[in-house]
Parts: C-alpha cells; structure tokens; sequence
C-alpha cells in the first residue's frame, strides 16, 4: 500500500520569496510521483512529474522538485513566487508497476500575499 | 489537444431528481476516472473505466451509476443523491500504453444537493 504525507497544510509567503512545500511517501514498491495544482473552482492541473531519470525534475509555471529516495521525498520548491501562485497543491504518487489508482496527500494550501 | 470537458460546469438537484454528468476526451486515453472532491480535501476516486469496461469501483452507493458508451465519453448519472454528496465532481483520463503516466483532469462540475 502507499501512503502520501504532505507536512503542511498551509503555506503562507510574500510575493517573491521562495517556497518549498513538502511531501513524504510512503510505499513497497517503486513508485512514479506527481505535483498538482488546483486554483480556486477549478480542476486539477499536472505541474511536475517524476518517472524515472534525473532526480531533479522542471515543471511549469517555474516550479521544480527533487526526488530523494532515501528520505522517500518529492518536495516542491519555486525560488520567486506571484500571488497568481496561491491554490491547492497536492503531491500524488502511483505504482509504477501498473495499476489505475493515484494516492493523493491532503494537500497544501499556499498563499501567497503582497 | 489535451483537454477533459465536462458539463455542465455547475448543477443543482433535488433528492428526488435525476440528472447525469458528462466528460468527453478526444486524446485516445482509455482510461478515464470519475473522482470526487469535498471542499479542501483531495480527490477520492469513485470508478474507473479501461477500455470501455468497468475495473475499479470504490465501493460508491449505488445512487451513483457510472457509463462509458465510447473510448470518448464517461458519464456519471445520479438518482436520489444526498445533500452529503454535494462536492465537485472531478473526471479525468490517462493513456493506457507507454510510460506517458500522465491523468488529465477536467474542471470539474460543482453539485449541490438539495
């Protein structure tokens, strides 16, 4: 079974800094890992994800995050945010040894003020 | 294109009324889920089909009746629902073969039961 852990339910910052929202997973087999966005009334939108490769992974919207293993983490990191950047963010993880159902955390809010 | 449509964006029914969701995709996936979603908390998967036919059904009372007529079209249609099932009512829709594990999601339709 998996299991996603993001540390923080909200996040708020100034515009312009830089953020990290954190994800922990938890699993016994090896998983593919993903980044969502979701701003207000509105579906969800892939940011990032990881497969398999570089650890580091580039996203849209200037995000990025770092797969580690050993710590089994996929945080989120963006060095200069906007106040467009406030919504739900949510780290998702998958089996990648087939199978249909995407484990989702809780969620982080960030919000991002002027 | 990689869009998931879903109408109506928005519907309010009684607990007596009967009305249906519709999602359509025209990016060949042939998987597509039906995913609810209560304010501030992810998305719980409700049924997914592949390939036209029913594979995972999560445990969802029967008031929910899911249908995929073609490769393109999913519909969620309801009968007697419960003011508990407002939510939003996320679809979305995945390739089957390839590594391109990516789910595109709709933007959901808004429920309100009344």
């Amino acid at each position: 079974a998996q299991s996603v852990t993001q540390l923080d339910s909200q996040v708020p910052v100034f515009e312009e800094a830089p953020v990290e929202l954190r994800c922990n997973y938890s699993s016994s087999v090896s998983v593919y890992l993903f980044w969502y966005v979701q701003y207000p009334n509105q579906g969800l939108q892939l940011l990032l994800k990881y497969l398999s490769g570089s650890t580091l992974v580039k996203g849209i919207n200037g995000f990025e995050a770092e797969f580690n293993k050993s710590q089994t983490s996929f945080h989120l990191r963006k060095p200069s945010v906007h106040i467009s950047d406030t919504a739900e963010y949510f780290c998702a993880v998958r089996p990648n040894t087939g199978g249909f159902k995407t484990i989702f955390g809780a969620g982080t809010r960030l919000f991002v003020k002027a | 294109d990689t869009e998931v449509t879903q109408t109506p964006k928005h519907l309010v029914m009684g607990m007596t009324n009967k009305k249906s969701l519709k999602c359509e995709q025209h990016m060949g996936h042939r998987a597509m889920y039906w995913y609810k979603q209560k304010a501030k908390k992810p998305p719980e998967l409700m049924f997914v089909y592949s390939y036209e036919k029913l594979s995972i059904n999560e445990s969802v009372p029967s008031r929910f009746s899911p249908e995929c007529p073609n490769s393109s079209l999913l519909n969620l249609h309801l009968h007697a629902l419960q003011p508990e099932d407002s939510a939003l009512y996320l679809c979305a829709s995945r390739r089957l073969a390839g590594t391109l594990e990516t789910q595109y999601f709709g933007p959901g339709t808004r429920l309100l039961v009344l």
